[in-house]
């Protein structure tokens, strides 16, 4: 039973660029989570989905947006990367449930994007 | 605006347990206290959850005070691969994370 799986694993872009990170939710899950993850920090919740829409969102500008595919799985979008977006991309999935904040997160390893 | 607070580090010695101490003061009638924990290189990983009870599984103990106000995690037997950072978070609609507490483990 896959875990969820992040791709690529690292990435280098130049200022001004876009970006596009994937990610595929643990086998039965339907909710996909985005955070960011500075050298030293916490993880930083972007933003959710479920039923292929954004659910929540964090204090992030909208250079960084979403999609959720019908497969439950998902991608984030970083649009002008500037140095300062360069952290671990952290996707993590959960089943929504009947109260989805009872419900764990799975997390992947996250994707090292370096921003030169 | 983290709405936990934790110290920002801990030692303990290898095969004695460990208590992570939490604080959510702020904490709401709804919020679920979950506690995840971060290796190098890793994703974090769940650990235990709960909303009022104390809780337990194969990984660690949960014991939440009576209050809500406070948890604490309890690792009954910490191994060197225990070493990690631990983030206590309530989960209410936002998943907020603070900067947890680094578990250092001396053999």
């Amino acid at each position: 039973d896959a875990g969820v799986t992040q791709s690529p694993t690292h990435l280098i872009k130049t200022r001004g660029q876009q970006v596009t990170l994937r990610c595929s939710p643990k086998s039965g899950h339907d909710t996909v989570s985005w955070y960011q993850q500075a050298l030293g920090q916490g993880p930083q919740f972007i933003f959710q989905y479920y039923e292929e829409e954004e659910r929540q969102r964090g204090n992030f500008p909208d250079r960084f947006s979403g999609h959720q595919y019908p497969n439950y799985s998902s991608e984030l979008n970083v649009n002008a990367l500037l140095l300062g977006d360069s952290a671990l991309y952290l996707c993590a999935s959960s089943l929504r449930g009947c109260h989805p904040s009872n419900q764990p997160q799975h997390f992947g390893d996250g994707t090292r994007l370096s921003i030169l | 605006d983290a709405k936990t607070t934790q110290p920002n580090s801990m030692e303990s010695n290898e095969e004695e347990p460990v208590h992570l101490p939490c604080n959510h003061s702020t904490i709401s009638g709804t919020d679920y206290i979950h506690w995840y924990r971060q290796l190098p290189s890793q994703g974090p990983e769940y650990v235990i959850h709960g909303l009022t009870s104390n809780v337990n599984n194969r990984m660690a103990s949960l014991a939440i005070a009576e209050d809500r106000k406070s948890s604490t995690l309890i690792l009954h037997r910490a191994t060197l691969r225990d070493a990690a950072v631990y983030y206590c978070i309530l989960i209410d609609d936002k998943i907020i994370f603070g900067k947890g507490t680094r578990l250092h483990i001396l053999p």
